[in-house]
């Protein structure tokens, strides 16, 4: 069964401080692997990863995927309240339907 | 930008009453949806695929003829849950993809059956 693990499930973290999210995953046809942030509603976009190795980044935020460990991380470097949400990671396997699957979700919260 | 609109936001219905969502592909056509619920503390877990023109397909554990998916025409999808009840509640989510790798959520709808 395709599995899409993430770690740790929640982290509390000081503002200004560097976290580090872990997804891993288990698929038989891999395609991409996305990150995305949920607050209270619909998940928004971070990345998409096709590649290994190849670091994406977007302000304090950045990922990189390896294909080869099947793994990926998401680090967001002096965290700020805002940044408090549950990210979740998913994987689209190279079936032709472009569905996803999720993670468990890692739900992190910046204290002030 | 693509965007997926989905309505109602927020639906709260009694218990054996049916509720429909729908989830439209603004400025581009998909003839491939997919609906997601997600209860509390948890993540997304992918209900159903619609396909335009054709009978969905859905995920093992979901009842299709309890969670109705009508895929009419390229920009829209509807999820019926039918005779609902308070196990039900969740949070439903539809998506849709506007190109080869891109990935659209619409805002969620949070159902509650009292």
């Amino acid at each position: 069964e395709d599995k899409v693990v993430q770690s740790p499930l929640s982290l509390v973290v000081h503002e200004g401080d560097t976290v580090t999210l872990n997804c891993s995953y288990e698929v038989t046809n891999f395609r991409s692997l996305l990150w995305y942030k949920q607050e209270k509603k619909a998940p928004t976009f971070l990345f998409m990863l096709t590649s290994s190795g190849i670091e994406k980044k977007s302000g304090r935020l950045s990922s990189i995927l390896d294909k080869k460990e099947l793994f990926s991380i998401l680090n967001i470097t002096a965290t700020q309240t805002g940044d408090s949400a549950v990210y979740l990671c998913a994987v689209a396997e190279d079936f032709g339907n472009e569905k996803l699957t999720f993670g468990t979700g890692t739900r992190l919260t910046i204290i002030p | 930008g693509a965007v997926v609109s989905q309505h109602p936001s927020r639906v709260i219905c009694k218990s054996g009453t049916s509720v429909k969502i729908e989830c439209r592909s603004l400025d581009f056509q998909a003839t491939t949806m997919f609906w997601y619920r997600q209860f509390p503390k948890q993540s997304l877990m992918l209900m159903a695929t619609s396909n335009e023109g054709s009978k969905a397909t859905y995920e093992q554990g979901v009842e299709k003829d309890k969670f109705l998916i009508n895929h009419a025409s390229l920009t829209l999808s509807t999820l019926t849950v039918t005779s609902a009840h308070p196990e039900d509640s969740s949070f439903y989510i539809c998506s849709a993809t506007p190109g080869i790798y891109g990935y659209t959520f619409g805002s969620g709808t949070r159902l509650t059956v009292v």
